[in-house]
């Protein structure tokens, strides 16, 4: 079985700050795990993904994770917030069964 | 603009009705996933096809089917709707069978008064 957890459904940080949104994953195979954003009134766009290989991994927009297998977490980063990257983060983990799981997602708001 | 079509975007119909949504994957994107969105239960997945043929299951009720048309369009019926149906419900592409990068549509926002 697979799952994963987001801590925070809602995340706010100013402009210019750090964003962190966690993820903790189960899986009983080396995971794939991914982070997708979901904008309002639109469907879900691949952020980045770890499938094998450097366990940190760089998306777009800004965006990096880390994949640490010892702690089951693949976090997601941005040194410096925007104003447009206001949205919702959605974890996910691809286990055994090679579908997806998502988490319960986190929405982020960007402070002026 | 992901390629991925869904229509209708928005649908309103009544209890016990049947309704079915349509997607159009990608150009040249073999395999099409169905995802519901609702706020009790997130995203779950419902069903893949791959090139005309189920490819996986997950957790779709058994009053929904799925197809997928040799044209590569996938249809999504559901019927004796609920209340509980109401959910966005999305589509997503793909080249093969993996699920390394789905895109997705902009889904269908289904209405169960």
């Amino acid at each position: 079985a697979q799952s994963v957890t987001q801590l925070g459904s809602h995340v706010s940080v100013s402009e210019g700050a750090l964003v962190l949104l966690r993820c903790n994953y189960s899986s009983s195979v080396p995971p794939y795990l991914f982070w997708y954003v979901q904008y309002p009134n639109q469907g879900l766009q691949l952020l980045l993904k770890y499938t094998t290989g450097a366990t940190l991994v760089k998306g777009i927009n800004g965006f990096e994770a880390e994949f640490k297998k010892s702690e089951t977490s693949f976090h997601l980063t941005k040194p410096s917030a925007h104003m447009s990257d206001a949205a919702e983060y959605f974890c996910a983990v691809s286990g055994s069964a090679r579908q997806l799981t998502f988490g319960s997602g986190t929405q982020l708001t960007v402070l002026p | 603009d992901s390629g991925v079509t869904q229509t209708p975007k928005h649908l309103i119909t009544a209890t016990g009705q049947r309704v079915t949504l349509r997607c159009s994957p990608r150009s040249g994107d073999l395999s099409v996933y169905w995802y519901q969105q609702s706020l009790d239960q997130g995203l779950q997945f419902l069903i893949q096809y791959y090139n005309g043929e189920e490819r996986a299951k997950g957790n779709i009720l058994e009053r929904f089917s799925a197809q997928q048309f040799p044209d590569l369009h996938s249809e999504l019926n559901l019927s004796s709707l609920e209340l509980g149906d109401s959910a966005l419900y999305f589509c997503a592409s793909s080249a093969g069978t993996g699920v390394e990068k789905l895109f997705f549509g902009s889904g269908t926002q289904l209405s169960v008064l």
